[in-house]
């Protein structure tokens, strides 16, 4: 069974500075993968989504998330932070085949930005 | 845009109730998903559903069921609350297939005293 990975809990940045959010997986082949954001008293929204080619990905808010297959790794980054930026934030992958399209997500990863 | 709508933000209920979450999606999507949220543990999946009356238990469905009458609604029914369920639960819905994202609701905070 595949499984996701977010290593932080919680980071914590200055407004301004950059980020990387970490997200490794565990698949037999390389998955669909999602990045989703919770603010807080919402639900999830996408960020950004891998299926092929282009290994760097955009998203929207200013995103972008890497996948790195060699590391089994689809890291999430943002050159300059905002202080609306800070909610929780989550990986999620899907199988490719099998028949099953159910995301297994990670924990999360909860963003907390000071002034 | 796809809109996920829950009947409830905030639930408080005591313990042996019959609760009904209610979740409705306007875009006409196979699939919907029932999760309860909580610190530390992520989403996990409660129960899925790929058509109407159609369901498939997810990572812990005990101590509850679904119901999936019409396609843009899915309840989520706990037969007998217990303090062990005060969580957030969260809908989503998508369209078939693993390369489709899911859209969410905005959650229901489930208090059981």
């Amino acid at each position: 069974a595949q499984s996701v990975t977010q290593p932080d809990i919680h980071i914590t940045v200055s407004e301004g500075a950059s980020l990387e959010l970490r997200c490794n997986y565990s698949y037999g082949a390389t998955p669909y993968l999602f990045w989703y954001v919770q603010s807080p008293g919402q639900g999830l929204q996408l960020l950004l989504k891998y299926f092929s080619g282009d290994t760097l990905v955009q998203g929207i808010k200013g995103f972008e998330a890497e996948f790195k297959r060699s590391q089994s790794s689809f890291n999430l980054r943002k050159p300059s932070v905002h202080w609306s930026d800070a909610a929780e934030y989550f990986c999620a992958v899907v199988p490719v085949s099998g028949g099953s399209y159910i995301p297994t997500f990670g924990r999360g990863t909860s963003l907390i930005v000071h002034p | 845009d796809v809109k996920v709508t829950q009947s409830s933000r905030y639930l408080v209920k005591r313990t042996g109730e019959k609760v009904f979450l209610e979740c409705v999606q306007d875009m006409d999507h196979e699939n919907m998903f029932w999760y309860r949220q909580d610190p530390g543990l992520g989403l996990r999946l409660i129960y899925f559903s790929y058509d109407v009356k159609m369901k498939e238990k997810g990572d812990i469905p005990e101590g509850y069921s679904v119901s999936r009458e019409k396609k843009e609604r899915f309840s989520l029914i706990l037969e007998s609350a217990s303090t062990n369920q005060t969580s957030m639960y969260l809908c989503a819905s998508s369209l078939g297939g693993a390369i489709y994202e899911q859209y969410f609701g905005p959650g229901t905070r489930l208090t059981v005293t």
